[in-house]
């Protein structure tokens, strides 16, 4: 069965950093692109990153301050947040794909929730 | 980016209704679009995939469709299960986008 264990979330300070991991099993984690998606409070869904076959990428309000990675030999998918703004407070979910190429969301997990506040 | 509008915002419906809920895209995305479904406090749950092929273990009352870059949800006859918040995505090109979601309430 797909599990997918998103920690790493809680309250940070304006500017400051934080480390979402997500623990995968019940697939061959590095067959597979994956993806994170944020939803604000009261909000609908954004998505964030993903990584794949074809590299990384980032919607434009995270770029340069947001940095995808995964480690197969551990299978996890890691999403390193620096600068955080308020507006990044949410609950982020990591995703698998369909399939190395295609980073479209299949199965989701549970979501950690960021809160960026003074 | 290409912008994905979804319709409507809010649809009221009663058990055994056959309601649709559609996505329009800015601009040619293939079939590359999928449809979930999100109740409150959980995580979306994959209904439709590129277009109009079922999810895995999702009812067959479930169905998506297009036209162009217009693409439709249909539940042939709601269930009380069923009432819920359900979005678009194309993932055609990055970044992707959603739809704004449509809420499925009860009339």
């Amino acid at each position: 069965e797909v599990q997918l264990l998103e920690s790493g979330g809680g309250l940070v300070q304006p500017g400051g950093s934080l480390r979402l991991s997500c623990a995968a099993s019940g697939f061959t984690f590095s067959s597979y692109a994956m993806t994170w998606v944020r939803q604000a409070p009261g909000k609908g869904l954004e998505w964030v990153s993903s990584i794949g076959s074809a590299g990384t990428f980032y919607t434009d309000s995270v770029r340069g301050r947001f940095t995808i990675s995964r480690d197969n030999s551990k299978n996890t998918l890691s999403l390193q947040m620096n600068g955080l703004r308020v507006e990044d407070t949410a609950v982020y979910y990591c995703a698998k794909g369909s399939h190395i190429s295609s980073a479209e969301p299949v199965r989701w997990g549970q979501g950690t929730l960021v809160t960026v506040s003074s | 980016d290409i912008q994905m509008t979804q319709s409507p915002s809010t649809l009221s419906a009663s058990v055994g209704d056959r309601v649709t809920i559609t996505c329009r895209a800015s601009q040619s995305i293939r079939s590359w679009l999928t449809w979930y479904q999100q109740k409150p406090g959980k995580a979306p749950k994959l209904l439709i995939y590129k277009a109009s092929s079922l999810g895995s273990g999702v009812p067959s009352r479930f169905s998506g469709s297009e036209s162009g870059t217009e693409f439709t949800l249909t539940i042939s006859s709601l269930q009380p299960d069923d009432f819920a918040i359900y979005y678009c995505l194309q993932y055609n090109s990055y970044p992707f986008t959603f739809g704004q979601g449509t809420k499925l309430e009860f009339k």
